[in-house]
Order: structure tokens, then sequence, then C-alpha cells
């Protein structure tokens, strides 16, 4: 059974202060590191798919990176928003599927 | 654009009933389809993958079933469902190439069994 960790499981953040968390999963047969948003009654959004170890995406104001050797992946945001409220989900991907960690709910407040 | 759909969006049934959920993929073809759930207070747990019409993969042992019998439909069904069933059903597709290409997700389906 693959165990893909996330923490923390909650984050409360200023609007406006940046913040980060992480994902571990097995340093073994690694394929791709997937993050995801969701947000309350909405699909899970895909933010990045990572395949290289030292990748390094960015989109907008969220970035991700990514370390295959010690099986870590961050997400950073800058500058918090409100809109950024949601569940950020990174999944290790192998042949079948995906394995998700449980999420990091963050939440923003004014 | 690649759109895909779900139905129904919430769904409340008796310890015992049947079960089907539809998962229908618009704009693409051949895709591979996924079911997932989320159970309360745990992560998003993959149940079945297909790579095409009737192939059908599970992914741990349980109470339901997958069908694919048509390029874009896939279908996840039960006989006689059990409380443990309940929570929330996603159905995702990617392009055929396995785990380094991005999975899109429907809306989803809560099932309550009660």
């Amino acid at each position: 059974i693959l165990n893909v960790e996330q923490s923390p499981q909650s984050l409360h953040v200023q609007e406006g202060d940046s913040t980060n968390f992480t994902c571990s999963f097995p340093s073994s047969n690694f394929y791709a590191l997937h993050w995801y948003r969701w947000e309350t009654a909405k699909s899970p959004e895909a933010l990045f798919v990572m395949t290289l170890n030292g990748d390094e995406k960015k989109k907008g104001r969220i970035s991700a990176t990514l370390n295959t050797k010690e099986g870590y992946s961050y997400l950073y945001i800058k500058g918090s928003q409100p809109e950024d409220s949601a569940t950020y989900l990174c999944a290790f991907g192998v042949p079948d599927g995906l394995t998700f960690g449980k999420g990091t709910h963050l939440i923003i407040q004014p | 654009s690649q759109t895909i759909h779900q139905w129904p969006a919430t769904l409340v049934q008796p310890v015992g009933s049947p079960l089907s959920l539809e998962c229908t993929v618009e704009g693409t073809s051949n895709p591979n389809l996924y079911w997932y759930r989320q159970a309360a207070g745990r992560g998003l747990q993959l149940l079945f993958y297909s790579v095409g019409i009737g192939q059908i993969s599970s992914e741990v042992p349980q109470n339901l079933s997958a069908s694919r019998p048509q390029d874009r439909q896939f279908i996840l069904s039960s006989k006689k469902l059990l409380l443990s069933d309940s929570g929330f059903y996603l159905c995702a597709w990617s392009g055929t190439g396995g785990p380094r290409f991005t999975q899109y997700f429907g809306p989803g389906t809560r099932l309550t069994v009660l």
C-alpha cells in the first residue's frame, strides 16, 4: 500500500501572507507527482504534474517543487487571497491511477 | 473542449438496495477512465480504472463493480449497498499514457446509505 502523506492537515493563514505545505511519498518507482486544488462544491482542479527531480512549476502565485530522491514536494502560495481557500491534494502517479494524500485544508482569513 | 458529466449529483439509498452511477465524457476519444471514492475522514481512493471498452481493473476488493459499455461511458454499480459504501464518488478521465497525464474530474455524486 502506497503511503502519501500531507501536512499540515489544516492551515489558517492571514490574507496577504505566504504559506507552504508538504507532500511526502515513496521515493522508489517514481512516475509523477500531481497537485490538485479542491474547492467546496466543485471538482478537483489540476494545478501541476511534476515528473523530474528538481522540477519547479509555477502558476500565478502558486508554485511547487519536487525532490524525488527524498520523496517530498512543497506547494507554495505567495500573498494568499480569500479565493485560495480550498483543500490542496497531492497524488502519487502509478500505472493504474493516482494515490492521493488526505489533503491540506487551507483557510484564508481576511 | 472536453467535459465530463456525472449523475446523479446526490443520492440517498437504503442498505441492500442497488446502485448505478453514470459518468460520460465528451470531446475526446479512447480516454482512460477512473472511479474514485472519498469516504468520511479519508483521502480519495481509486476504485476502478479502464483503458478501453469492456476493460476494467479493480484496485480494492469491495461491494462495487464497474462497466464500460461505450468508449466514453463508465458506470459504477452495486447489487446490494452497504453502509460503508457511503461517500463522495468522483469519475475522472485522462489521455492514454499513464501516470504522467493529468486526470480531469467530474462534479461527483454524494451517496448516503441509510
